[in-house]
């Protein structure tokens, strides 16, 4: 089945703690980012990467990282995690930048950053 | 990129047919529409995508006027399972989520 899989799907940690949310697809897509989404501000796009090794900054990217070693995983780091980046977070990929490939969303993982 | 406009909520009864309509007035040339379905915490979910005239799928149709100005999504007799924020999306290579159109279903 042709899926995006993120984990963990839900994740409590505390200020300054390093974490990683991984998230891998299996359509050999080249393209995938992740978007954030919260209450009244829809989804942001917080990197996004077109191929191994490409990645870029989308419109709300401080304060993650994000890396692509491999073409089906694309893992989103936050490196010192603050309360403002709790949020629900999806992974997406489409099969290359042009927007009129459909684009596949992950389930999503809810953060909360006390 | 091409901003879209759309209402920030409609509410229909099963049963009914519900046309949602988005505004694109600097549509580029290459930019397609494209309409996504979201169900709470859930992904976002494909539903369709035209760049003229009208295009029909299992799910909805979308019509697109010759101008390319608006675009309208419709969802023929809706259930209540298709209570959900329904996004226009406008672009050829970037795309911006908007606060998109909650749609909600009554019996």
């Amino acid at each position: 089945e042709a899926q995006v899989t993120q984990n963990p799907r839900y994740l409590i940690t505390v200020t300054g703690k390093k974490l990683t949310v991984t998230c891998s697809q299996n359509m050999n897509h080249e393209y995938m980012s992740w978007y954030r989404q919260d209450p009244g501000l829809g989804l942001r796009q917080i990197y996004y990467s077109m191929n191994v090794e490409v990645t870029d900054k989308g419109d709300v990217p401080e304060g993650y990282k994000v890396s692509r070693k491999e073409k089906r995983n694309f893992p989103l780091i936050l490196e010192s995690p603050s309360p403002n980046q709790t949020s629900l977070y999806f992974c997406a990929s489409r099969r290359n930048r042009d927007s009129y490939n459909e684009q596949f969303f992950g389930p999503g993982t809810r953060l909360t950053v006390l | 990129l091409a901003k879209t406009t759309q209402p920030i909520s409609m509410d229909s009864y099963e049963g009914q047919e519900v046309n949602i309509t988005c505004s694109h007035n600097n549509i580029a040339t290459n930019d397609y529409i494209t309409w996504y379905q979201q169900f709470p915490s859930q992904g976002p979910r494909f539903i369709i995508q035209g760049y003229k005239t009208k295009v029909t799928n299992e799910v909805a149709s979308l019509f697109i006027p010759a101008d390319r100005k608006s675009s309208t999504l419709s969802l023929p007799r809706v259930s209540l399972s298709d209570t959900a924020v329904y996004y226009c999306l406008v672009g050829s290579n970037d795309m911006r989520f908007g606060a998109g159109t909650r749609l909600t279903v009554k019996p």
